[in-house]
């Protein structure tokens, strides 16, 4: 089945330790996405990629990083510049860049605790 | 800029009532509306969306919303809700010049027995 795969599903580091959330789909989409996922506040816009080996900042990048170095994958790190980074991050993708070409298709989160 | 607010953080409904979600958005120029859902730990699914066309849209699950241009709002409503839509659910909205997609704080739904 196609579809948006997040691993692992919760994780948990130290402060001042970086780390990676994986983000793999087999849809063929162009685009994909970052976002944040905090109670009672929805979801933000971390990064964002329309197509492999470019990407742009989205609304809260600041302490997060990104690449996109294959269609199927977009990892994000969460680095220790990130001053709260305990939150539930939800990756999605979709055929291409652009809300006329929702759906936006979404992986099932991590939820990253960082103490 | 536009923004998007579900003026309801939590609605609770007793199951086979119906139901109305509130989204009132803000933006000058033509949007892509959308209502997303969210079961418990896990991502988003569309539930139906506005591009142009009918005010009222039919979506999954037996859920539709109507566009009111005049009142910048885009209401989700389902006639008899099932245990089964207890969820959080999220209005999006989109300029169509911009075309990234801002989502709103969400509106969890409780169905009671």
């Amino acid at each position: 089945d196609g579809g948006i795969t997040q691993s692992p599903k919760y994780l948990f580091r130290k402060e001042g330790q970086n780390v990676t959330l994986s983000c793999e789909q087999n849809l063929n989409h162009d685009a994909m996405y970052w976002y944040r996922q905090d109670p009672g506040q929805g979801l933000r816009l971390i990064y964002y990629s329309q197509i492999v080996n470019d990407f742009q900042k989205g609304d809260i990048a600041e302490g997060y990083s990104v690449s996109r170095e294959k269609k199927e994958s977009f990892p994000l790190t969460v680095t220790s510049a990130q001053k709260n980074p305990t939150a539930f991050y939800l990756c999605a993708s979709s055929t291409s860049f652009g809300a006329r070409n929702s759906p936006l298709h979404f992986g099932n989160g991590t939820r990253l605790t960082v103490t | 800029a536009q923004s998007v607010t579900q003026l309801d953080s939590q609605v609770p409904v007793f199951e086979e009532a119906p139901v109305e979600l509130r989204c009132n958005y803000s933006s000058s120029v033509s949007v892509y509306l959308f209502w997303y859902v969210q079961y418990p730990n896990q991502g988003l699914q569309l539930l139906l969306k506005y591009l142009s066309g009918s005010t009222l849209v039919k979506g999954i699950n037996g859920f539709e919303a109507e566009f009111n241009k005049s009142q910048t709002s885009f209401h989700l409503r389902k006639p008899s809700v099932h245990i089964s839509d207890t969820a959080e659910y999220f209005c999006a909205v989109s300029e169509r010049a911009d075309d990234k997609i801002i989502f709103g704080k969400g509106t969890r739904l409780h169905i009671l027995p």
